[in-house]
Formats: structure tokens, sequence, C-alpha cells
């Protein structure tokens, strides 16, 4: 299997721009995580979804942020407009359902994650 | 609301020498797991070990290995005979474990860990 795979790997932008970062799930992974790293927040879980539809948003800074995942193999997160605080990596994760019970073992698998940069 | 603790911002260890990383959570649940992650320099995350609250056995993976402790919710990683590749960050995270579902993971804040020839 490929893993989870993520791009671009580094972008630069100036801002005001755009961004879209892209992720495309490990095939047969039903949930769908946005993670951003920086040093001073750590790991903050931006959003996930389940079987394509969002289920936690909450993590989302503010409106310029927005995630699609409009089928199983795709997701994107957008910034628009983009600003210098918006400069992180940004990870994106998924995650499978085992078991006949339905209880996960909860591990998540990771992208080699996007580094973004605002100027 | 869950919260991970990693008291230690930065530890070092000799190479073939024994390491813990000290980890603390806050939760009310009494279903959930617990998760040592590595990011190496080359960023991507990559799972250690896993725990399962409601099990007694501490997990041990290899050369890794936890000591869980429920009461006190404490869980440190221990690394035996370190080895240079260990060299990375590592996270501490929580999961709250539901029926068909799942939840997010709480990451604590990392410890860097430097292994030295």
């Amino acid at each position: 299997d490929a893993g989870v795979i993520q791009s671009p790997r580094h972008e630069v932008t100036e801002m005001g721009q755009e961004v879209t970062l892209r992720c495309k799930p490990i095939s047969g992974h039903d949930y769908l995580f946005w993670y951003r790293q920086t040093m001073m927040r750590g790991l903050e879980l931006l959003i996930y979804f389940n079987n394509n539809v969002p289920i936690d948003d909450s993590g989302m800074p503010e409106d310029r942020f927005s995630a699609k995942m409009p089928n199983a193999s795709f997701s994107t997160l957008k910034i628009q407009p983009s600003e210098p605080r918006d400069s992180a990596v940004y990870f994106c994760a998924s995650s499978f359902l085992t078991g006949l019970a339905g209880v996960r073992t909860g591990e998540l698998f990771f992208g080699e994650g996007s580094r973004l940069t605002v100027l | 609301a869950q919260t991970v603790t990693q008291s230690q911002p930065e530890m070092s260890v000799q190479e073939a020498e024994t390491v813990t990383l000290s980890c603390t959570y806050d939760t009310s649940e009494n279903n959930y797991y617990l998760f040592w992650y590595k990011q190496p320099p080359s960023r991507q995350m990559i799972l250690v070990i896993r725990q399962e609250a409601y099990k007694q056995q501490n997990a041990t993976e290899n050369r890794f290995s936890v000591n869980f402790q429920k009461a006190a919710k404490s869980f440190s990683l221990k690394i035996s005979d370190s080895q240079l590749g260990d060299t990375a960050m590592y996270f501490c995270a929580f999961m709250k474990r539901i029926q068909g579902g799942s939840e997010k993971l709480v990451f604590g804040k990392g410890t860097k860990l430097t292994v030295n020839p």
C-alpha cells in the first residue's frame, strides 16, 4: 500500500493568495483527519471526516479555512486568503474500522505532511 | 476535554542505554486508547506503541515498552538499547474509545529525544 499521500510537500506563497492542500487516504480507510503542526501550538486537529462527511470541524481556525472530501479517495484543505500565521506543517491522516464488533484500534496513519510558508 | 502533558521538552541518551519518556493525561473517560508516535526528521508520524485502557498488561513492541498506570493517569515510554535511529520527536496521544466510531487523537507537545553515539 502506498500510504497516505499528501501534496504538495512544500508550498511557499504570498499573503492573500489561495492555498490548496491535497490528501489521498489509504484505500479502504473510512476516517480522514487534518492536523496542523506548529512549534507554538503543537499538533492540532482541524477537522475530521467519516465516510466523506465532516464530523467535527471545531478546530478549523476561522472562515478562511475550508475542507472538503468529495469522495473516499480524496480530500482538500483550502486557505483563502492565506496569512503569515497560517505557516505550519499540515498533516493528513486516515484510519479504518477493524473487527466485527466495530471497535477501532484507534491507529491513525499519517502522510508526510505539507509544509506551508506564507510570506 | 482531554489533555495530554509531556513534561520533558528534550532528553538525550547514549547509544545502547535505556531512556524513559513521561506522559500524563487528564480524562473522565474509562474506555480509551493511548499511543506513542515517533516523528523523525523526515517529518512523518509513525506509530510506536498502543495501549488500550481496559488492558492491565503493559504493551511492548520489541525495544519499546510502556508503563501504564491508569489510576495515576500516567503512560510512560521506555526505550531499551537506544539506537541512533531512535532520534526523533516523540508524541504521547489519547483517544476516547467509542463503539462503532472514532474520536480525535489528542496529542501532547512532544519530547525531543537525541541518541548520542
